[in-house]
């Protein structure tokens, strides 16, 4: 199914552990984004990418590294996880064209706990 | 990025026609209005979006004044599968150059009730 598909779905980090979390579309979207989601909070964004080769930084980018690594894959970065990381991190992609919007295509979110 | 105010829960029954209004004062000539929807432990997914007027789709409708300052997503007969968290994005959708994010707040909290 055509969508976006983040991995690991789940993760437990020691403080000062390191991770890549995965994301990768098959839809040929330009744009994708990194989100992080804590409890009874809205969306905040990390990272993100308007097109192949670049990367720009969000809302809150503090100890987070991004790689756009080719048009499906854009990759999120903890060098060394914190507990303030636990989170849900969601991936999102989107073709920016006003003609053939549809909107975010997120994905269904990596769960992570840094213990 | 305009800022949208919404309010921070609604409860409803099933069969009833649900409105969740959404304000954003600054909003600009290229800014679209676009609603997500987001159930527990998912991704947020696209609903509807719309420049002016109304705008139907399968799921929702939305309305927008002239001065586009507001706007309102209808659900029309909700049921149970309908209780989540609806987000109001204000912001251009065509992000070929510096901008590239959209700004979620809080959302809405819809709990359906039978």
């Amino acid at each position: 199914n055509a969508g976006v598909t983040q991995t690991p779905k789940f993760q437990v980090l020691k403080t000062g552990q390191s991770m890549t979390l995965q994301c990768a579309q098959d839809m040929n979207h330009n744009s994708m984004y990194w989100y992080r989601q804590d409890p009874g909070m809205g969306l905040r964004l990390i990272y993100y990418s308007a097109s192949e080769g670049t990367t720009d930084k969000g809302e809150v980018p503090n100890g987070y590294n991004v790689s756009r690594l080719n048009k499906r894959e854009f990759s999120l970065r903890l060098e060394s996880a914190a507990p303030s990381q636990t989170s849900v991190y969601f991936c999102a992609s989107h073709l920016t064209h006003r003609e053939f919007n549809y909107g975010y295509t997120f994905g269904s979110g990596t769960r992570l706990t840094v213990v | 990025l305009a800022k949208t105010t919404q309010p921070i829960s609604m409860d409803s029954y099933e069969g009833q026609e649900v409105n969740i209004t959404c304000s954003h004062n600054n909003i600009a000539t290229n800014d679209y209005i676009t609603w997500y929807q987001q159930f527990p432990s998912q991704g947020p997914r696209f609903i509807i979006q719309g420049y002016k007027t109304k705008v139907t789709n399968e799921v929702a409708s939305l309305f927008i004044p002239a001065d586009r300052k507001s706007s309102t997503l209808s659900l029309p007969r909700v049921s149970l599968s309908d209780t989540a968290v609806y987000y109001c994005l204000v912001g251009d959708i065509d992000y070929g150059g510096s901008q590239g994010n959209l700004i979620f707040g809080k959302g809405t909290k819809l709990s359906v009730k039978p």
